[in-house]
């Protein structure tokens, strides 16, 4: 059964301090590893989709790595409005399954 | 360019309603799911389609039951609706045809059951 981790449940720092949140995934066959971001209210939002161990991709202040069992989403010199809960789902080759961790909640203290 | 809409927005239900939940994509999507979220819970799969026609069980199908309209429409039954389905309901759709099969989400359903 497809399965993601994702630690810490929350974090708080200043703005400025850089950090990694981490997801652990087991899958069986992976087909991509999402990261979201979701603001209280609304509905999660894309931000990146690995596909195969090694690959890393970035975005303003965030950037997402991939190892075969788990993924990190780092965040470089953050700022209050990177405060957030970050989502990380799986979809494995089996079928069309996109499951989901319970996230991370991120609080930047300016 | 609407993306993936989902009505009503909100919902106030008595124990023991039914109701349908909409959802409608136009962004040519081949697959369609069904999510709610509880606090602490993170987002749980209810039900999933993977095309027109066909549909699965994701990890909570309990209570519920959907139907893929047509490929751009997938809607969500509460036949008898209980306090324990009071949640966020969110709709998502992927997987275009060639393309990459990350999930674009409405914007939700926050359903009350009293």
């Amino acid at each position: 059964e497809d399965q993601v981790t994702q630690s810490p449940e929350a974090l708080r720092l200043q703005e400025g301090e850089s950090s990694s949140l981490n997801c652990s995934y087991t899958v069986s066959g992976l087909r991509g590893l999402f990261w979201y971001r979701q603001d209280p209210g609304k509905g999660p939002e894309f931000l990146f989709t690995l596909y195969s161990a090694g690959e890393e991709k970035e975005k303003e202040r965030l950037k997402a790595t991939l190892t075969k069992k788990e993924s990190f989403l780092h965040i470089t010199a953050p700022k209050p409005e990177d405060s957030a809960t970050y989502l990380c789902a799986v979809q494995g080759k089996r079928d069309d399954k996109i499951i989901f961790g319970k996230g991370t909640r991120l609080h930047i203290l300016p | 360019n609407a993306g993936v809409t989902q009505t009503p927005k909100f919902q106030v239900l008595k124990t023991g309603q039914s109701m349908t939940l909409q959802c409608a994509q136009d962004m040519n999507h081949n697959s369609m799911y069904w999510y709610r979220q509880d606090p602490g819970m993170g987002l749980r799969l209810i039900y999933y389609s993977a095309s027109e026609g066909t549909t699965d069980k994701g990890e909570v199908p309990n209570g519920y039951n959907v139907s893929r309209l047509n490929k751009r429409e997938f809607s969500l039954r509460l036949e008898s609706a209980a306090p324990s389905q009071t949640s966020v309901y969110f709709c998502a759709s992927s997987d275009p045809p060639g393309g990459s099969a990350e999930a674009f989400f409405g914007q939700g359903t926050r359903l009350t059951v009293v």
